[in-house]
């Protein structure tokens, strides 16, 4: 069945980085957009950026762009988001999730994990 | 940046009734709106794409209509299962994908 699990949260004080990675299975990884959505500590869900399968495209949401990077391996099904000069306001659970089943809607996600930005 | 807005932000339900909840986008989003489901301590999970097309395994108590700017998604009998926080999303005009601030559904 299609899984994806992330990885690499964690707590680390403002300005510091991170990078997530999400490790895919059940489905051909290299056929499939990606995205990472945020959701901060009882509020909704945001989102933060996309690849396309062949990770000939990437797209952010502003509030990231130059701070956040997102990027795959298909050799490896596994897609990351490096995440540097973090805020206070980046505090979130990161979800990697799979597109589709048609573009621009997101059909699984995995169970998240929590970034905690503090000093 | 399309802004969606959902209403009521928590809707009161008791077992068995029927649940209707709106999504509005602040500018037309064809039928590209799509429904998603999360329960305490759990990730999403996509109900509903293309305003009305059910994701693989929804049951048929979840429906979805509308298009351009209004949305509505009607759970037809409420079940014990169901009591969530429902989020529409627009994926017309992207990026961003942009969500809505959900609707809580909670027991009455």
């Amino acid at each position: 069945q299609v899984q994806v699990v992330e990885s690499g949260g964690g707590v680390v004080q403002p300005g510091r980085s991170l990078r997530l990675s999400c490790a895919a299975s059940g489905f051909t990884f290299s056929s499939f957009d990606m995205h990472w959505v945020r959701q901060a500590p009882g509020k909704g869900l945001e989102w933060v950026a996309v690849i396309w399968y062949d990770g000939s495209n990437k797209y952010y949401e502003d509030s990231v762009k130059g701070r956040f990077t997102i990027s795959r391996d298909n050799s490896k099904n596994t897609l990351y988001l490096q995440v540097n000069s973090l805020r206070a306001e980046d505090t979130a659970v990161y979800y990697c999730a799979r597109g589709g089943p048609i573009v621009g809607a997101i059909g699984y996600w995995g169970q998240g994990t929590l970034v905690t930005v503090s000093s | 940046e399309i802004v969606m807005t959902q209403s009521p932000a928590t809707l009161s339900v008791s077992p068995g009734e029927r649940a209707t909840l709106s999504c509005r986008a602040s500018q037309s989003v064809s039928s590209n709106l799509a429904w998603y489901q999360q329960k305490p301590g759990q990730a999403p999970r996509l109900l509903i794409y293309g305003a009305s097309t059910r994701a693989t395994g929804i049951p048929a108590r979840f429906s979805g209509s509308g298009s351009g700017t209004e949305f509505t998604l009607t759970i037809s009998s409420l079940q014990s299962e169901d009591f969530a926080i429902y989020y529409c999303q627009q994926y017309n005009n992207w990026p961003p994908l942009t969500f809505g601030g959900g609707t809580k559904v909670e027991i009455k």
